[in-house]
């Protein structure tokens, strides 16, 4: 069973509108937390890195929140461009002490139309 | 563009073949890492080198093996190629170590199809 969870698979928003992605994840403990964009056929570009201890990080228009307790992130993005059209990938890195198995999400396909 | 480069950027080849796959990590970047991404799978690990050592692995298949140079330059070898290993491989750069802590700079991937 994978440890990282996300929802929706897809979602299809408008332009302009804002939206919030969810990542459910079981790997405990864990060292960090991160967000990618995968455009289409093209290699994972870094969002954001949470460690923990941190509740929310920004990256422009992108923010990630992460919930230890409940064991969920989210990634909202706020006023959608065409171009936030991609997949976006939650990825789990559990403690070093515990091996590198990381643990990544199928991610969620976002589409942004005009 | 991410500074890393990999080559071919796609591959076409028989099965029970033997491919290799090169990465360039950013300049300065001493850690390199190989992914495999493949449509039903997602994303996974395969293996990380630092500075020429082999530092964590994945899920890499006894079939698969990478080293990386002293030029820090990196090769994912395949063989006895199967059906399966299909996917997009990525490699990625990071600066130090890491322990996964630092960000991750990826290549544009090279597509290796398996007929």
């Amino acid at each position: 069973k994978n440890q990282v969870e996300q929802s929706p698979q897809s979602l299809i928003i408008l332009e302009g509108k804002n939206c919030t992605l969810q990542c459910n994840y079981t790997v405990s403990p864990f060292s960090n937390l991160r967000w990618y964009k995968q455009d289409t056929g093209r290699g994972p570009v870094s969002l954001t890195i949470m460690t923990f201890s941190e509740n929310t990080k920004s990256n422009g228009r992108y923010t990630a929140t992460l919930d230890a307790d409940t064991k969920q992130s989210s990634l909202h993005i706020t006023a959608s461009q065409l171009s936030d059209s991609a997949s976006y990938i939650c990825v789990v890195i559990p403690n070093p002490n515990s091996g590198y198995a990381l643990n990544f999400g199928k991610g969620t396909s976002l589409l942004v139309t005009p | 563009d991410s500074g890393v480069t990999q080559t071919p950027k796609h591959l076409i080849t028989a099965t029970g073949q033997r491919v290799t796959l090169r990465c360039s990590p950013r300049s300065g970047d001493l850690s390199v890492y190989w992914y495999q991404q493949s449509l039903d799978q997602g994303l996974q690990f395969l293996i990380q080198y630092y500075n020429g050592e082999e530092r964590a692995k994945g899920n890499i298949l006894e079939r698969f093996s990478a080293q990386q140079f002293p030029d820090l330059h990196s090769e994912l070898n395949l063989s006895s190629l199967e059906l399966g290993d299909s996917a997009l491989y990525f490699c990625a750069s990071s600066t130090t170590l890491g322990s996964f802590g630092d960000t991750q700079y990826f290549g544009p991937g090279t597509r290796l199809t398996v007929l």
